[in-house]
């Protein structure tokens, strides 16, 4: 069962626009979210991350937001560049800070930005 | 500071036989996490070692195992391989006792079960 969803496989978008990435989940007990990047032939890099305790978290170009009562996240970019074409995956925890290092992840979104 | 490195990049095996593979964290880290990432289940966490010690463990069968040495370095083993465990084998490092976000990923093994 897969605890952590990316229902759009992928997602096309024009350079200075908004790119939008949904995640949703379904176990109550996450309380920490991050959204990685990955390139090909490359690890996932970290974007951004939210605690249970937040609804909206800012990192330049990049914003986070939570919903707990729909158990939704979303990851918004602008504007989009070319650069910011890769897969993003959202992922999930429990315990979050603590010594729980188990991150359940979704399968990705493949953005692609069009100059 | 150079980043997770992972050994081999890639990998061809025959099914039924073991591999092992190696992680090396960033200098100073004392956590290792493995994932598999496969196209059909996206990326699945296998174990995280702290210490020399297993911390937390995914669902996986007692097939895959894994160790780490004192220097930190993470080894994983696949035993009896299936056509199924073809795959990305990611490994991150990170201190260990800091937020999810300061763990850093290697580039991976690609195996291949023939």
């Amino acid at each position: 069962d897969q605890q952590v969803k990316q229902n759009s496989p992928s997602l096309s978008v024009q350079e200075g626009r908004i790119s939008i990435l949904n995640c949703d989940y379904t176990n109550s007990m996450f309380d920490y979210f991050l959204w990685y990047k990955k390139y090909p032939a490359e690890g996932p890099t970290f974007l951004i991350s939210i605690s249970s305790i937040k609804d909206k978290n800012e990192d330049g170009r990049f914003t986070v937001f939570l919903n707990k009562s729909a158990k939704h996240l979303s990851l918004h970019i602008v504007p989009s560049q070319p650069g910011d074409s890769a897969v993003y995956f959202c992922a999930a925890s429990e315990n979050s800070g603590g010594s729980n290092y188990k991150l359940t992840f979704g399968k990705g979104t493949l953005l692609t930005v069009n100059p | 500071k150079a980043g997770v490195t992972q050994t081999p990049r890639y990998l061809i095996k025959t099914r039924g036989q073991q591999v092992t593979l190696s992680c090396s964290p960033i200098s100073g880290h004392r956590s290792v996490s493995w994932y598999q990432q496969t196209p059909g289940q996206g990326l699945q966490f296998l174990f995280e070692y702290f210490s020399e010690t297993q911390r937390n463990k995914g669902n996986f069968p007692g097939r895959f195992s894994g160790r780490q040495f004192s220097n930190s370095r993470s080894e994983m083993n696949v035993s009896t391989l299936e056509l199924g465990d073809s795959a990305l084998y990611l490994c991150a490092s990170s201190l260990g006792q800091t937020p999810l976000n300061e763990q850093y990923f290697g580039p991976g093994t690609r195996l291949t079960v023939t």
